[in-house]
């Protein structure tokens, strides 16, 4: 079955660094998405990108966050300037009709640590 | 008050009990309803979609919508040890294009052999 892969699963950054987390969404898949979760809280809406723009953002997707589509398979999210509140697991997810009417499919997550 | 309220559990039953879970809702604008399991570490996995009022089955789950009462629930029959997971519901509104969902917090379960 298609997935959406992250990597890398785990990353730990210093405070003020720039990390850099990969996704490649499911191939015929056009719509893309990151998610947070904190530790014991909800999945938190970051960002949706199609047609390699973003097409909406929450009020977390600050200044401090971009998204890129490099290439035709990766989809990347950079975080600037880490704090330590940026601790969380990052989902990435995409789905193959515009709003994921039917749904996403969600990468396995990449837990970032800032020390 | 929050838009998406969901009991945490722990929801502890025997296996091959019903599992009963549900979410309210505050917002009437939210006509796309999912049910995701997460088990622990992972991303979410889609159990179920729906968007009218209304049962919905698909093997042993069932998806039930009563937006007049803003409440969804899921159901699992014939519940499994593998079951143990965390049950999102998650939803938006149908004007949102762009697939902006509103996640509960999540209820973890627990079925015991």
């Amino acid at each position: 079955e298609p997935e959406v892969t992250q990597t890398p699963s785990h990353q730990v950054t210093q405070m003020g660094q720039e990390v850099i987390l990969r996704c490649v969404p499911i191939s015929n898949h056009l719509y893309f998405y990151w998610y947070r979760q904190i530790l014991g809280q909800k999945v938190e809406f970051l960002v949706s990108f199609y047609n390699n723009e973003i097409s909406e953002k929450s009020e977390i997707f600050d200044d401090q966050f971009s998204v890129e589509r490099p290439d035709g398979s990766n989809f990347t999210l950079k975080i600037r300037s880490t704090k330590l509140e940026d601790s969380a697991m990052y989902f990435c997810a995409s789905s193959e009709t515009t709003g994921g009417a039917f749904g996403y499919t969600f990468g396995s997550g990449t837990r970032l640590t800032v020390v | 008050q929050k838009e998406v309220e969901q009991d945490p559990g722990p929801l502890s039953v025997p296996e091959g009990a019903i599992v009963s879970l549900n979410c309210t809702y505050s917002n009437s604008a939210f006509q796309y309803f999912m049910w995701y399991r997460q088990y622990s570490r992972k991303g979410p996995e889609l159990l179920m979609y729906t968007y009218s009022s209304g049962n919905k089955e698909d093997g042993r789950f069932t998806a039930q919508v009563d937006k007049s009462s803003k409440y969804i629930s899921l159901f699992i029959r014939d519940s499994q040890p593998s079951d143990s997971a965390t049950y999102l519901c998650a939803m938006k509104e149908f004007t949102d294009s762009w697939g902006k969902f509103q996640f509960g917090a999540g209820t973890q379960v627990v079925v015991t052999p």
